[in-house]
């Protein structure tokens, strides 16, 4: 167990519609990073928080935003969704030093 | 994004056999990290390299940092059929902050 707490396991939606997923980060992490992992693709980066502020931006479409609350969880949306969103998504968080991300187990997301 | 080179994309091997794999960028990196992912789970870090030349092992894995900071690789010694999964390497870039540029992962089948 990385500490790092991700849900929803598992989400069905329909094209077009709006999700929200949410990560809590390992206690005592400021940084939370969010991954798009598809069969095609592999790990991609999608975009880095810190104590609140956006910190990085990778490849992330513009219908995709993230935030991270004083509580420090993050939550990403996707929005007008296209059936080519269907991936596994990931947040990892990182402590202050060195540069090694902890993983939580992953949201699925099938859009039909 | 720039993708890390990871190979080989597969290996099958039987139990007890050593297994190798390597990452190779065309740019530096200042810290490489592996990890390995079962399916449908999370990647769970292995080992973080952080200097040039350097090794480090962890329990049967033993991976190293390459010399040019352009590789590293992986070694599993007498490979039992749990250690069957995904594995990955990820590396950071000074121009890149914390973020982390993955390979495309070796899939490892451990024949019993």
């Amino acid at each position: 167990d990385s500490g790092v707490t991700q849900t929803p396991k598992h989400l069905i939606t329909a094209t077009g519609q709006r999700v929200t997923l949410r990560c809590s980060p390992r206690s005592g992490d400021l940084s939370v990073y969010w991954y798009q992992q598809s069969l095609d693709q592999g790990l991609q980066f999608l975009i880095h928080y810190y104590n609140g502020e956006e910190r990085a931006k990778g490849n992330i479409l513009e219908r995709f935003s993230a935030q991270q609350f004083p509580d420090l969880h993050s939550e990403l949306n996707l929005s007008s969704l296209e059936l080519g969103d269907s991936a596994l998504y990931f947040c990892a968080s990182k402590g202050p030093s060195g540069y090694e991300q902890y993983f939580g187990p992953g949201t699925r997301l099938t859009v039909t | 994004g720039q993708q890390l080179n990871q190979s080989p994309q597969s290996m099958f091997i039987q139990e007890g056999e050593d297994v190798s794999m390597n990452c190779t960028s065309s740019s530096i990196f200042n810290t490489w990290l592996w990890y390995k992912q079962d399916p449908g789970e999370g990647p769970v870090l292995l080992i973080a390299l952080y200097k040039a030349g350097e090794l480090t092992s962890n329990g049967r894995l033993t991976a190293q940092f390459g010399i040019t900071r352009k590789d590293s690789f992986l070694n599993i010694s007498a490979s039992i059929p749990s250690d069957v999964g995904i594995y990955f390497c990820a590396g950071q870039q000074e121009t890149s902050g914390s973020r982390l540029t993955f390979g495309e992962g070796t899939q490892l089948t451990v024949n019993p």
